[in-house]
């Protein structure tokens, strides 16, 4: 199976700051088939892109995802107080889907 | 606007079998070409695929849990099955329904809001 390693596993910054998540896959992903999700305390997690890149319906445009092969990134480029939450990456390119552990973006 | 709802017990003895059902609605589970799949969270941990459904009836699992696992789709009722036997306390965690975009995009895009099932005697 695919695992995936995010980093950092906590990123500490502030309001209006610039966020940069990684996402790296042992081997690479097809067709660049990976998402992110933003997960809040007692939620379920809530799509942000799929494929890469593509934001998903209603996802503010300071969310955008980058990458290809086995390397993507999440960014989000001014933090709001809402963002504060944890991020997975999920691979749905190969079986068995597998997700990141997760990297929590905290004030 | 399709949701889905998790139900069952929240506590299961070690050994048995822990059963949860995923009902849903403002869509049919057996229309068009989704993947209606289980996903689970240890308290503090990641996510972890269990295994999902497709609307036409085809099942596909975790090879880490596959042999204690099964998966099954109820049309009469619009609902979606898990049934993971001989648990332990390493299966206790929050368990999410999630439906996929597509068969062709089966990245999640529809979850329910999850149930907590605890494994302890």
């Amino acid at each position: 199976e695919i695992v995936l390693t995010q980093s950092p596993g906590t990123l500490s910054l502030s309001p209006g700051e610039r966020a940069t998540l990684s996402c790296r896959a042992s081997q690479s992903i097809s067709s660049n088939y990976l998402a992110w999700y933003q997960q809040k305390l007692g939620q379920a997690p809530r799509l942000l892109v799929s494929g890469a890149s593509r934001r998903a319906t209603g996802i503010p445009d300071r969310f955008s995802g980058s990458g290809s092969g086995t390397d993507f990134t999440l960014t989000i480029s001014r933090l709001e107080p809402e963002d504060f939450a944890v991020y997975y990456c999920h691979q749905y390119g190969s079986s068995p889907p597998t997700f990141g552990g997760g990297t929590k973006v905290e004030i | 606007q399709v949701q889905l709802q998790e139900s069952g017990p929240g506590l299961v003895k070690p050994s048995q079998t822990l059963s949860l059902t995923c009902t849903v609605s403002g869509a049919s589970i057996s229309s068009g070409s989704y993947y209606w799949t289980w996903i689970r969270q240890p308290a503090g941990k990641g996510l972890e695929w269990i295994g999902r459904a497709y609307s036409g009836g085809s099942t596909n699992y975790n090879p880490s849990l596959k042999s204690r696992v099964t998966i099954s789709v109820d049309t009469s009722k619009n609902q979606l099955s898990l049934k993971l036997s001989s648990v332990t306390a390493a299966d206790t965690a929050v368990y999410y329904c999630a439906r996929t975009f597509s068969s062709s995009s089966p990245f999640f895009n529809v979850w329910g809001q999850g149930t907590l099932v605890t494994v302890s005697s």
